[in-house]
Formats: C-alpha cells, structure tokens, sequence
C-alpha cells in the first residue's frame, strides 16, 4: 500500500491559517486522498478527500501538488477546537475487498492551536 | 440523536466476561463497520456489514462476533477476551461500500479494558 509521511507535531495561533503537508511519493493513479482528524477521547472526523484537483469544503481546503506526490490540509482560521490529530490517508477506491475498506491511519500530525 | 453512538463508553472485564458493544446510527445508511485502535497500533479494521450482510472479516479471532440485525444496529459480542484486547473499539457508517465508502462517520468508541 502506498505510505503517507507527515510531521509529527505542528502548532498554529488562534485565527491563524494552519498548512499541513503529507507526502506520498508512491501514490497510484487510482489513489484517493483522505484527510481524517481524531479530537482527544474522540473517534476520526471526515475532513475532505480528493483525486487531483484542490477541493474546498466548510472545514477546510486540500491542495494537491499538480504531480499528486504530495498534497497540503489547510484550515483558514484555526480554532482551539481544531487542536487534534490529522491523518493523511491514501485509499484506492477503485479495489475491492477489505483493502478499500480500511482506513489506514499512521501517526498523523498532532496540531497544538495555541490562545 | 444523530450521528453514529456507541454504548457503553467505557467498559471493564474480566477474561471469563461475556458482553456486547452496542452501535446505533441515524444517518440512514447502509454500511458500518467495527474498527480496533490500540494505543501502540494504527486504526485496524475488524468487520463490514453491507445491508446487514456481513462482507469482510478481517481476520478477526472467533472471541469477537458481530451481528448486524438491521442496517441501523451494530454489535460486537465478547467472549474470552485476552488482555491485549484492551483498545479503543469504533463503530463507523457510511452510505454504502461504493467506491469503497469514501466518507465514513465514526462513533466516539468503546474505551475496552481487560483484566
């Protein structure tokens, strides 16, 4: 399966924009980008995903490099309730069986969002 | 309600115990899944139900048994558990498996402890 590298730590000001980068050199053409967020005591969010154009939606936007190999989550305004753990995951959505079921979470970037 | 809940939220055992872990959502879809997060372990994905029908088992040990009676409900029945079972267990939704359930809605888990 095609891996994901992300920082482990990244801090933001309140009401700053926060970039978060995920490389992906091995990413297949049938690769989709996911972006995941776990609160503390909480379970995975829903971020966004996307194939190859950027996407925006209310919680955020994703870049993706124009080669795919790497792609950026950014929140516009962070808030101190966006303090979490982010993963960037690769799903090929085009397989079957429980491989483009699974969500194969790594270790994610924790993000500190500082008052 | 809305979303995906999950009772109980935390849960202590004995390894000779029997009980069940509960899932409910009310996002009117058709998919749901049973996931393990272990603290020193990536998110591992257990079982998927499609319709009720189960669809993977993901090499899961017989001592865990889901059930499916609807497309709303989700159950994990335990039995002779091992402390390593200690984990995090999260139910999931999404609309369905096509395109592998792109966006999937998680519940805020089960805190499992075995003694």
């Amino acid at each position: 399966d095609a891996k994901t590298t992300q920082p482990n730590s990244m801090e933001s000001n309140e009401e700053e924009p926060v970039h978060l980068p995920c490389n992906h050199s091995t990413i297949s053409g049938t690769d989709y980008i996911h972006w995941y967020r776990q609160l503390p005591s909480q379970g995975p969010e829903y971020v966004i995903h996307g194939l190859t154009s950027n996407v925006n939606n209310r919680m955020a936007s994703l870049a993706i490099a124009e080669d795919r190999k790497s792609s950026t989550l950014i929140l516009h305004r962070a808030t101190l309730r966006d303090a979490a753990v982010y993963y960037c995951i690769l799903r090929d959505v085009g397989g079957s069986g429980a491989g483009s079921y699974q969500l194969t979470f790594g270790k994610g970037t924790k993000l500190s969002v500082i008052p | 309600e809305t979303g995906v809940t999950q009772t109980p939220r935390h849960l202590v055992m004995g390894m000779t115990n029997k009980k069940s872990l509960k899932c409910e959502q009310h996002l009117g879809h058709n998919a749901m899944y049973w996931y393990k997060q272990s603290a020193k372990k990536p998110l591992e994905l257990m079982f998927v139900y499609n319709f009720k029908e189960q669809t993977e088992n993901n090499s899961v040990p017989s001592r865990f048994s889901p059930e499916c009676p609807n497309s709303s409900h989700l159950f994990l029945h335990l039995h002779t558990l091992q402390p390593e079972d200690s984990a995090l267990y999260l139910c999931a939704s999404s609309q369905d498996l096509l395109a592998g359930g792109l966006e999937q809605f998680f519940g805020p888990g089960t805190r499992l402890t075995v003694l």
